[in-house]
């Protein structure tokens, strides 16, 4: 069965600072994964996703992610954050083919402070 | 071009109702996904469909129950709620082309509050 851990429940940074959002996921073929983000009472955003091909994906809104198969892990990255990058972010995994099921981790609540 | 819709947007049922969901999915996807996300989760499989045919299914008992329609929009049905019910239920759609499938869009969601 896939699944997705994202080990940060809550992350605060600073206004500029840079930032690293941590995802591991299990599947046992090539995954399809994703970022999404959420802010309160809302639904989710797509970020960036990787089916294959080049393991840096760039996003919207700067962000970029990296797919390291040998540590199993899609970490999310964004070079400077800015004070509208508050929200929750998820990192999910798909089967491959059609009837595609995503699996979502518990999400990293990312606080930013001036 | 619309994005994913979903109606209502909130509303609040006595534990034993019954209720309906529904969702448009975006032009040009045919596939829709079902989701709870209870509060301070993340998102929850529920099933799948596509072709009007339920095509996966979450671990969620048969109290949880769907239909996809000719125009792929859909609705999800749940009977006899209970408090543990209450949640946002998202809806995302998306498209197969050649066998892969190409990413979700999601809906802003209903939030369902059983009392």
């Amino acid at each position: 069965a896939q699944s997705v851990t994202q080990p940060d429940i809550h992350i605060t940074v600073s206004e500029g600072a840079s930032l690293e959002l941590r995802c591991n996921y299990s599947y046992g073929a090539t995954p399809y994964l994703f970022w999404y983000v959420q802010s309160p009472g809302q639904g989710l955003q797509l970020l960036l996703k990787y089916f294959s091909g080049d393991t840096l994906v760039q996003g919207i809104k700067g962000f970029e992610a990296e797919f390291k198969r040998s540590q199993s892990s899609f970490n999310l990255r964004k070079p400077s954050v800015h004070w509208s990058d508050a929200a929750e972010y998820f990192c999910a995994v798909g089967n491959s083919g059609g009837y595609q099921k995503v699996t979502f981790g518990t999400g990293t609540k990312l606080q930013v402070i001036p | 071009d619309a994005g994913v819709t979903q109606s209502p947007t909130h509303l609040i049922k006595t534990r034993g109702q019954q209720v309906t969901l529904r969702c448009s999915p975006k032009s040009g996807h045919d596939t829709v996904s079902w989701y709870q996300q209870a509060l301070g989760q993340g998102p929850q499989f529920i099933f799948q469909y596509y072709e009007e045919e339920e095509r996966q299914r979450g671990n969620f008992p048969d109290r949880f129950s769907g239909h996809q329609f000719p125009n792929y929009s859909s609705e999800l049905n749940v009977n006899a709620l209970l408090l543990g019910d209450s949640a946002l239920y998202l809806c995302a759609s998306s498209f197969v082309q050649g066998g892969t499938n190409y990413g979700y869009t999601f809906g802003s969601g209903t939030r369902l509050t059983v009392v």
